[in-house]
């Protein structure tokens, strides 16, 4: 899971700020996934990209969150006006197609850690 | 609601002993399930899967059973060693393009 690079690795935050959280997938990959992990919880799906596309953006809150994959670049993943509930681990996921890979060819990054104070 | 329950938030096992992992499910459309480690301040890392047409997949020391009819899977780990210390989690997802599902995750514990 090396090759999927999520950055920064911990981010920091003032209430109101936005955050921006940046996953670079594997080389060839084109399918990104966007998990939330809350304290003492699992990973909680948020959104699923394909390039230049948004296919599955069903467990993303509906106000401050949003989602890319553009052509070229990472994915991000934005939130704005942050709240300290938005504290948390922000893990990316991609595969080469579609879901059904996730035990051979799908990996996840190693996360980015929202601190909201 | 939560598809995808892990009951025990941790476990604790001597080394060369067995560990058992178990997680339930409620959705009857899940068909294919798998088992994540995890460390501290690291990614998710793949374990084992098992699809819906099986009931035991093995991999070296790591075995997991599925019991369709009760919708439990368990993962056995054995022996179990101290480097198996970590969290643990228990995925399924649907035919289709559709995200996995995590369980909270158990946290395994192997004492030397």
């Amino acid at each position: 899971n090396a090759g999927v690079m999520q950055n920064p690795r911990h981010l920091v935050r003032r209430r109101g700020q936005e955050a921006r959280l940046r996953c670079s997938p594997m080389k060839g990959h084109s399918h990104v996934y966007w998990y939330r992990q809350l304290p003492e919880e699992g990973l909680k799906f948020m959104v699923y990209l394909q390039k230049e596309n948004i296919i599955d953006e069903s467990g993303m809150p509906k106000e401050r969150f949003s989602a890319e994959f553009p052509k070229e670049g990472p994915s991000i993943l934005r939130i704005q006006q942050v709240v300290r509930g938005d504290s948390a681990a922000y893990f990316c996921a991609s595969s080469p197609l579609g879901a059904q890979l996730w035990d051979t060819e799908a990996f996840f990054g190693q996360g980015t850690r929202l601190t909201v104070v | 609601d939560q598809q995808v329950k892990q009951n025990s938030p941790s476990l604790s096992v001597q080394e060369g002993r067995i560990s058992i992992l178990n997680c339930d499910y409620t959705n009857s459309m899940f068909d294919y399930f798998l088992w994540y480690k995890k460390y501290p301040a690291e990614g998710p890392t793949f374990l084992i899967s098992i699809s819906s047409i099986k009931d035991k997949n093995e991999d070296g020391r790591f075995t997991v059973f599925l019991n369709k009819s009760a919708k439990h899977l368990s993962l056995h780990i054995v022996p179990s060693q101290p480097g198996d210390s970590a969290v643990y989690f228990c995925a399924a997802s649907a035919s289709g393009n559709t995200p996995l599902v995590f369980g909270k995750g158990t946290r395994l514990s192997v004492i030397a």
